[in-house]
């Protein structure tokens, strides 16, 4: 079936450490895939997307390259931030709906 | 002012009860969805509605029931709550995608918490 699936988490990292939080999908056509961030008590908000194969979003020092040969969208920074902790979704669109991961819990301590 | 806006933000109600969430929006955009969340499952699709005049069955509606008032309103009512629709209920709105298979941004609300007891 289609569906999204995400590291489990939680991650916990030391602030600048290097992140992958790694994201496959199932599909047939040609989704859009993105990220979404959920600080806590808020709702998502977008963090990148792409819509075609190759392209790489990015935003806030994130980024994630659509990888249709292997159907991956991983997400990576290059040192995190103590105020990058939060829940991170992935997401495949696909004729109009989102189709969420379980999500990825981030933590980084100082 | 959010752009979408859910009413109540959180609400404790009892098995059995009517409960009805409330989605209004600002942006403009005719396609209007209902998400659940809960620990570990991540985002669910109840229903979702592309215009006054459409309405869609996601992955798990049983249970709800959705009302389209208008372009900028989208509720999401439970006619006989039951303690596993304890959850963290979203409203989200989209505007067209760039091609008939590809999805625009979701813009999402702060989400209302119900508790079923």
């Amino acid at each position: 079936g289609n569906s999204v699936t995400q590291m489990e988490g939680p991650v916990t990292l030391s602030e600048e450490a290097f992140l992958t939080i790694n994201c496959t999908y199932t599909a047939t056509g040609y989704p859009s895939l993105f990220w979404y961030v959920q600080y806590p008590g808020e709702g998502l908000q977008l963090l990148l997307k792409a819509t075609k194969a190759d392209d790489k979003g990015s935003n806030k020092g994130f980024e994630a390259t659509y990888r249709k040969e292997t159907t991956s969208f991983h997400l990576e920074k290059g040192s995190v931030q103590v105020s990058d902790s939060a829940v991170y979704f992935c997401a495949r669109g696909l004729y109009s709906t989102l189709t969420f991961g379980k999500g990825t819990m981030l933590l980084v301590s100082p | 002012d959010a752009d979408v806006t859910q009413t109540p933000r959180n609400r404790i109600t009892k098995t059995g009860k009517r409960i009805m969430l409330e989605c209004s929006q600002t942006k403009g955009h005719d396609r209007m969805y209902w998400y659940r969340q809960d620990p570990g499952l991540g985002l669910r699709l109840i229903y979702y509605s592309f215009d006054v005049k459409d309405i869609n069955k996601g992955e798990i509606s049983d249970g709800y029931s959705v009302s389209r008032q208008a372009q900028a309103k989208f509720s999401l009512s439970l006619e006989s709550a039951i303690p596993n629709q304890t959850a963290l209920y979203f409203c989200a709105t989209s505007d067209f995608g760039s091609g008939l298979t590809n999805t625009g941004e979701l813009f999402f609300g702060e989400g209302s918490r119900l508790t079923v007891l």
